[in-house]
């Protein structure tokens, strides 16, 4: 079992649509959870960081982080055609140096 | 606002050759990250830096890749002996004290090795 699954998409969506994007986890270690954006060719770009469970908004972004199904998701409202990007999930541990594991990214096409 | 700064932006060079990566991380910060990202593939960890040493590596940093802080500001990444699968995007990441432990990325340096 890979340590951070996600859905490679790509998800196509229109504007305004509400997004969702998740990935799953089996390291019950991992505290630190956080989304990044990336765009073609560039670095990832943090979005929202969340520590352990729960939810965390920001302007149109939503974090939630439910531990105990090992599931986190982010939230698009309003979705913009400047949001199609790859979107990044990554987590680490509570412990160390925070090596940070990442997921696949999910990529996102959000058309006018 | 502080960024992660990364030169050069593309470097080409040939197998056996020796490549330096610069980075300056965001000023104040203490701990300091390499990534790579294969094309099509995740961006995976390579090394943590923190009190002017090594704090963890992962199994793709082998002898020939060595990381250093030479001066207050830069931090750099060196392959002695370049391979053609080190061809990648290499990321830089930097994080304040403990607290909010997010890491902030540079751009990348993209290295092709033929």
């Amino acid at each position: 079992q890979k340590e951070v699954e996600q859905d490679p998409g790509p998800l196509s969506v229109p504007e305004g649509a509400i997004v969702s994007l998740n990935c799953t986890y089996s390291n019950s270690a991992f505290q630190y959870f956080m989304w990044y954006r990336q765009y073609s060719r560039k670095g990832p770009e943090l979005l929202m960081y969340t520590y352990s469970s729960g939810n965390k908004e920001d302007g149109r972004f939503t974090a939630q982080v439910d531990k105990s199904s090992k599931y986190i998701s982010l939230f698009i409202r309003d979705s913009q055609p400047s949001d199609s990007a790859t979107y990044l999930c990554a987590m680490g541990p509570n412990t160390g140096f925070q090596k940070l594991v990442f997921g696949t990214g999910t990529r996102l096409l959000v058309s006018p | 606002e502080p960024e992660v700064t990364q030169t050069p932006s593309h470097q080409v060079t040939q197998m056996g050759q020796e490549v330096i990566l610069r980075c300056v991380p965001i000023s104040n910060h203490l701990y300091f990250y390499w990534y790579r990202q294969i094309l099509g593939q995740k961006v995976e960890f390579l090394v943590s830096f923190y009190n002017n040493e090594i704090s963890e590596k992962s199994e793709i940093f082998d002898d020939q890749f060595s990381v250093e802080r030479p001066d207050g500001s830069n931090f750099t990444l060196k392959i002695r002996s370049t391979k053609l699968e080190d061809s990648a995007m290499y990321f830089c990441a930097s994080r304040d004290r403990g607290g909010q432990e997010t890491q902030y990325f540079g751009p990348g340096t993209r290295l092709l090795v033929l």
